[in-house]
Parts: structure tokens; C-alpha cells; sequence
């Protein structure tokens, strides 16, 4: 078991691209949590998905944000006509619903600068 | 609407101190809390999950205390290291049927040697 994953680490871009985010969740993970963090703030919580099926979305998470978890294993998040105010750290994290415990793992992050 | 506060914002100890970190909550109504350490630009290692039934965890030179009804939690950290110089982060699970997290905003620690 080798944790969460996330690829890229970083990503620069210009104004106006597109990106889109890898996160490959601890296996036998069935939560997938996508949050966003800009410097010196806490996460913001984004969406998550059960399995296949994205359960919870932000009002922060607009229509330029997608995210999908096809197979209920690897999640992307999507971000179309980036803006600056898009740069941020963008955090996954997977948790296993089993004791009641839902202790969530996250994973080092992919970091976006919109030029 | 849940808001998480971490005092203070910075904390700057010599190496050796036993200290304290602080998280309070508006809502008492939570299924758990976690707490977790960020060394710059990295991400979130988890450290301790307080269930909302437990009044505290252990691990290591870390204790975690929850008090629900008051909204606060703390963080002991015993005999602290330079490496133990990182930001610390409380969040919260509320208990409304929700799997998200809310975040404090952390406590930016510095052990010096």
C-alpha cells in the first residue's frame, strides 16, 4: 500500500487553459475527497465520491470544475478556462468506510500556477 | 454553519517544551475529528481521529483531547523536537450526514534546537 497518489505535483499553465489532475486513492478506498488550499488557509472541501458516484459538491466547485471517478478507483478534477484565481493546492484524499471510523488519508497534492 | 479556529497562528518554542495547540468549533454536533501535520508545500499527514463519543488519543510523544459540549480540542505535544517544526491542522466531520471535512486555518509551529 503506497497511499494516495497525485499527479502531476505541479502544474504551471496560462490564463484561459485547460488542466486536469490525476489521483490514484489508497486501494480498497471507496471515498474519494478532492479539496483545495490557497497559502496560508485550511483545505476547502470541493466534492467526493462513493465508489462511482460523486455524492457531495461545493458551491466553490463551479461550472469550469469537473470531477469524475469512472471505476470507482482513480478520480480527475478538471478545470477548464483557468483563471488566476484558480492557483492553489489541490488535495485529494481517500478514506475506507469499515468501523466507523472514516479516517481520511491525503495525498502530497498537485500544485497549480495559473500565469 | 460550522466554523473551525485555531489558536495561535504561529507558536514558536525551544526544543524540549511540552506545549499545547488549540482548535474550537461553533457547531458541537460533529461525528469526528482529525488532526493532522503539513510541512511546507507538502500535503496532510494524519496524526490523530478523536471519534465524538472519545475524550481523547494517544500516539507517541501526541495527545488529543475532545470536548464536544464546549467545542474546543487540543493538541499536546511532549518534549518537542525540530522536527517536530511544521503547521498543524484541525478539522472537523459534522454530524449531518456529510463526509466532508471542515478545516481550521492551523498553528504554524517552530521548535528551535
Amino acid at each position: 500500500d503506497t497511499g494516495v497518489s497525485q499527479d502531476p505535483r505541479h502544474k504551471i499553465t496560462k490564463r484561459g487553459q485547460n488542466v486536469t489532475f490525476r489521483c490514484d486513492p489508497i486501494s480498497e478506498h471507496n471515498r474519494l475527497y478532492w479539496y483545495r488550499q490557497t497559502l496560508g488557509q485550511g483545505p476547502e472541501f470541493l466534492t467526493y465520491f462513493q465508489n462511482e458516484a460523486q455524492l457531495e459538491k461545493s458551491r466553490l466547485l463551479s461550472d469550469r470544475f469537473s470531477a469524475e471517478r469512472p471505476k470507482g478507483s482513480f478520480s480527475t478534477l478538471e478545470i477548464q478556462r483557468t483563471e488566476q484565481g484558480d492557483s492553489a493546492m489541490y488535495l485529494c484524499a481517500s478514506s475506507l468506510v469499515a468501523g466507523g471510523m472514516y479516517e481520511q488519508y491525503f495525498g502530497p497534492g498537485t500544485r497549480l500556477t495559473v500565469t | 454553519k460550522q466554523e473551525v479556529t485555531q489558536i495561535p497562528a504561529a507558536l514558536s518554542v525551544p526544543e524540549g517544551e511540552n506545549l499545547v495547540l488549540n482548535c474550537s468549533f461553533t457547531d458541537s454536533a460533529i461525528y469526528n475529528l482529525q488532526w493532522f501535520r503539513q510541512d511546507p508545500g507538502k500535503g496532510l499527514t494524519s496524526l490523530l481521529l478523536i471519534q465524538s463519543s472519545q475524550r481523547e488519543q494517544t500516539s507517541g510523544r501526541l495527545n488529543a483531547s475532545l470536548d464536544k459540549s464546549s467545542g474546543r480540542s487540543t493538541l499536546y505535544i511532549a518534549a518537542s523536537q525540530p522536527g517536530d517544526s511544521a503547521t498543524y491542522l484541525c478539522a472537523v466531520r459534522p454530524d449531518s450526514g456529510t463526509y466532508k471535512y471542515i478545516f481550521g486555518t492551523g498553528t504554524r509551529l517552530k521548535v528551535l534546537a
